[in-house]
């Protein structure tokens, strides 16, 4: 697998409080993503980044947030957890936004 | 809406047959990638086709692109149980991938 990790790697929450994941990669990559997978719906993007400090809206992006104050660290924020956010999160890196993308080993949250 | 669509939804066939998987999108593009899934994994990049190509080749894979269809079709020969796991499509800019073809390879 490519340098990409995420953590944590499972997540139990209550509805209403705020939840960080983070991905981390050693590969240098410009740009990272974050995806939900949900049965029916394959992945869908949430929030991409193509460089520190700058980042973009993607599909499903309500509800969510997401900071990169440094290359290698690409965090992605439920400022309040609701039931519907219950999911497998997988962060991904590309070097252009054409080019192959790397996923991480995912996130499986569950909001109680 | 999804750019890219994958068709059948599911598909099961014996080892040694050939397993077909097709694509459909919705807008231009410059490349279109193909994606394997095992379950409880992240998603690996299996090959690449850019718009000015028809045809590709990789080991037991092979791409088609028809861009006046928008759609593409993987091909993989000679199946193997290890290939059982799903196959997602995805188009350059658009970031997004259809719900995938999940495949069953009976040993």
């Amino acid at each position: 697998d490519a340098g990409i990790t995420q953590s944590p790697r499972h997540k139990v929450t209550e509805t209403g409080t705020p939840v960080t994941l983070r991905c981390h990669q050693t590969e240098n990559h410009r740009y990272m993503y974050w995806y939900r997978q949900d049965p029916g719906h394959g992945l869908r993007l949430i929030h991409y980044s193509y460089g520190v400090k700058d980042t973009d809206k993607g599909e499903v992006s309500d509800g969510y947030s997401v900071s990169r104050s440094k290359t290698e660290d690409f965090l992605l924020t439920l400022e309040s957890a609701t039931s519907s956010q219950t999911s497998v999160y997988f962060c991904a890196i590309s070097e252009s936004v054409e080019g192959e993308q790397f996923f991480g080993p995912g996130t499986r949250l569950t909001v109680l | 809406s999804q750019q890219g669509e994958e068709d059948p939804q599911a598909l099961s066939i014996q080892e040694g047959e050939n397993a077909t998987m097709n694509c459909s999108y919705k807008t231009s593009i410059n490349n279109l990638q193909w994606y394997r899934q095992n379950s409880g994994r992240g998603l690996v990049h299996l090959i690449l086709i850019r718009s000015n190509e028809r045809e590709k080749h990789s080991g037991r894979l092979r791409v088609t692109l028809d861009t006046s269809k928008k759609s593409s079709s993987l091909l993989i020969t000679a199946s193997r149980a290890a290939d059982t796991a799903s196959y997602f499509c995805a188009t350059d800019l658009a970031l997004t991938f259809g719900s995938g073809t999940r495949l069953q390879v009976q040993p």
